[in-house]
């Protein structure tokens, strides 16, 4: 696609339920990031992929946290039994090649546990 | 690990003030991204820099790679400018890691 898409835009979800975060970079990019900014601070590195694998998870903040990517392009970002401080921004991003190249970023996913 | 320093973190201008944000690494840094994070939370690209100096406009942004550290440089500040600017690069052990630092908060008013 001509950007990084992200979806849904917002969610709302009562703490206990699984929610899933969907992330479409942009078409060729082989790296993609995931990364989550709570209200008035900075971007949290959580978990980056190259192609399908993850070579760094160092990020995810517990166990309730997973993702996957598949066929090089769509990235999932899981939570499992959402808690209250897992409300945050969940930014994707993706660059051509990883480190060395532009990364650009969605409009993030607004996530809300009540 | 690599530190990201920004500074300052907060900074109200007059519309049509000049500014210089600076980015400090604590570590070597073979790339870094200047963003801008508007008041609807969207980052847009602003400096792909690794070094030497680069213009788009009212903005400018040098990077002096040897000496880990990069400038921004805003002139003729509008409204339009308020928001959060981050710096950003890849770890020098895990160049596909790339953090941030925790950003310069900037209100432009008229």
């Amino acid at each position: 696609g001509a950007g990084v898409s992200q979806s849904p835009s917002n969610k709302v979800t009562e703490k206990g339920k699984d929610v899933e975060l969907r992330c479409d970079p942009i078409s060729g990019h082989t790296a993609l990031y995931w990364y989550r900014q709570s209200l008035g601070q900075g971007l949290e590195f959580l978990i980056y992929f190259q192609g399908n694998s993850a070579p760094d998870k160092s990020g995810l903040p517990s166990d309730r946290f997973s993702a996957e990517r598949t066929g090089g392009s769509v990235s999932t970002l899981t939570i499992q039994r959402t808690q209250q401080e897992d409300s945050a921004v969940y930014l994707c991003a993706s660059s051509l090649q990883g480190g060395y190249t532009e990364a650009f970023f969605g409009q993030g996913t607004r996530l809300t546990v009540v | 690990g690599i530190q990201v320093e920004q500074s300052p973190p907060d900074l109200i201008l007059q519309e049509g003030a000049n500014s210089t944000l600076r980015c400090n690494f604590s570590d070597s840094v073979n790339n870094l991204q200047w963003f801008h994070q508007n008041p609807w939370g969207q980052l847009i690209n602003l400096f792909y820099i690794p070094s030497g100096t680069k213009q788009n406009g009212r903005l400018s942004a040098t990077t002096v790679a040897t000496e880990r550290y990069s400038l921004l440089y805003i002139s003729s500040s509008q409204t339009t400018d308020s928001g959060v600017y981050f710096c950003a690069g890849p770890l020098k052990t895990s160049y596909d890691k790339v953090i941030f630092g925790p950003g310069t908060s900037l209100s432009v008013i008229p």
